[in-house]
């Protein structure tokens, strides 16, 4: 079945620095979805690609879907303490399918 | 904050006990899910309602039982489960079933099975 691979599994940055996680699917990918958790928390919704090369930004993250929407990242400029939890790409083709997560942890 | 709440927050329970896990949203949603997230694990799609019909499982064990009353409640019945079904619950729900719809999850049951 359809699989979304995302890595790396965990991050650790001093704050203030950069970073990105990726997301890579084996088929293409109708779109792609983006949700953090926080530590203790629920998966919250952020944002979605539809389209090919699309690239949208929310304040100091900066999402991206490939040309061919077979991969996505997640981008964080200048990394803030309060950026800590899991970042979850997820594809949703008639059911939404989760990858792994990414755990980001910020040192002060 | 989410518009869907769960009860409880938190169950400890025996492998011999039946309990229940309940899910409400408030968001006018046609669709409601069953997710389970383990350590280390993906979160993993148990159960999807759309329109209170049942449209898709997930070759859940049995000992999971789903229960869609109306389109606003979702309900996780549960019985002699095993220590490895130990988890956070997640409801989630959105407008439709479709591709392209928003979740919107609640925050979660976690379990811990004796």
């Amino acid at each position: 079945g359809q699989q979304v691979m995302q890595i790396p599994q965990y991050q650790h940055v001093q704050e203030g620095e950069d970073f990105t996680t990726y997301c890579n699917s084996s088929t293409t990918l109708s779109n792609i979805q983006w949700y953090k958790q926080r530590p203790g928390g629920h998966p919250v919704f952020l944002i979605q690609l539809v389209k090919s090369g699309e690239v949208k930004k929310q304040k100091r993250l900066t999402f991206q879907f490939g040309e061919a929407k077979k991969n996505s990242s997640l981008h964080i400029t200048a990394t803030q303490t309060t950026d800590v939890g899991t970042y979850f790409c997820a594809s949703n083709t008639g059911k939404l399918i989760f990858g792994q997560g990414t755990t980001l942890q910020v040192k002060p | 904050e989410t518009g869907v709440t769960q009860t409880p927050r938190h169950l400890v329970m025996g492998m011999t006990n039946k309990k229940s896990l309940k899910c409400e949203q408030h968001l006018g949603h046609n669709a409601m899910y069953w997710y389970k997230q383990s350590a280390k694990k993906p979160l993993e799609l148990m159960f999807v309602y759309s329109l209170e019909e049942r449209v898709e499982n997930n070759s859940v064990p049995s000992r999971f039982s789903p229960e869609c009353p109306n389109s606003s409640h979702l309900f996780l019945h549960l019985h002699t489960l095993q220590p490895e079904d130990s988890a956070l619950y997640l409801c989630a729900s959105s407008q439709d079933n479709r591709g392209t719809d928003t979740q919107y999850f609640g925050p979660g049951t976690r379990l811990t099975v004796l």
